[in-house]
């Protein structure tokens, strides 16, 4: 199998506090990790590619210094939202990249997602 | 720009009424297309991956095809619980990393 956790399922939070998920492969290693968003009844948003020991590679448009990721191992990364406010509230998923051969095609298992309300 | 389109948006089917899923793609040579199923709240559960034209795979109910421009995802005899949003994915020759997703096809099936 091929599981990915996340830890808080749903988490509330005040305005300008500062919010981390964390994303764990459980049963495999995973030199790269994925964080997505996704908005009600749209599809996910590529946020950012966490690789293991070196700095996450953020897609345009989304802020690096709002959006802190840290990839400390081979089996966790965490997002760290900073000085939240209520637009950041969303649905935020991280996947996990398996590898399945030499040719670097590979299968992305998600994680759970987290909820993330801002008030 | 790589770009995948799904269709329908949204199919209601009743229990038993097989049908099938498109996803219609547009990549600068495919490494592999996946299919994953998503239910409200949670994050997508992975499916299938094809990975060339004329690859399919059958898992339950569920069968997935593989041709140059589209997949299909047929769906036989479904049942309610097969209600979800069906995500198709691709990843891009060239492209180690990342998935383009679709906007996911919502399927109900009724008792």
């Amino acid at each position: 199998g091929a599981v990915v956790s996340q830890h808080p399922s749903w988490v509330i939070c005040k305005s300008g506090t500062s919010v981390k998920i964390e994303c764990r492969s459980l049963d495999f290693q995973a030199t790269t990790m994925f964080w997505y968003r996704q908005f009600p009844k749209q599809s996910l948003m590529l946020m950012a590619t966490s690789n293991e020991g070196s700095k996450a590679t953020y897609e345009q448009g989304v802020e690096k210094d709002k959006f802190l990721i840290n990839h400390a191992s081979l089996t966790l990364s965490t997002l760290t939202v900073t000085s939240a406010h209520p637009e950041d509230s969303s649905f935020y998923i991280c996947s996990a990249r398996k590898i399945r051969d030499s040719t670097y095609t590979y299968e992305q298992y998600f994680g759970p997602g987290t909820r993330l309300t801002v008030t | 720009e790589d770009q995948v389109t799904q269709s329908p948006e949204a199919l209601r089917l009743q229990e038993g009424e097989s049908s099938s899923l498109n996803c219609s793609y547009t990549v600068s040579g495919l490494r592999g297309l996946f299919w994953y199923r998503q239910d409200p709240g949670k994050g997508p559960e992975f499916l299938f991956t094809l990975y060339s034209a004329g690859e399919e795979k059958e898992k339950e109910r569920l069968k997935a095809t593989l041709t140059k421009k589209e997949s299909f995802l047929h769906i036989t005899a479904p049942k309610p619980e097969d209600s979800a949003t069906y995500l198709c994915a691709v990843q891009a020759s060239g492209s180690a990393r990342q998935l383009t997703f679709g906007s996911g096809t919502q399927l109900t099936v009724l008792p």
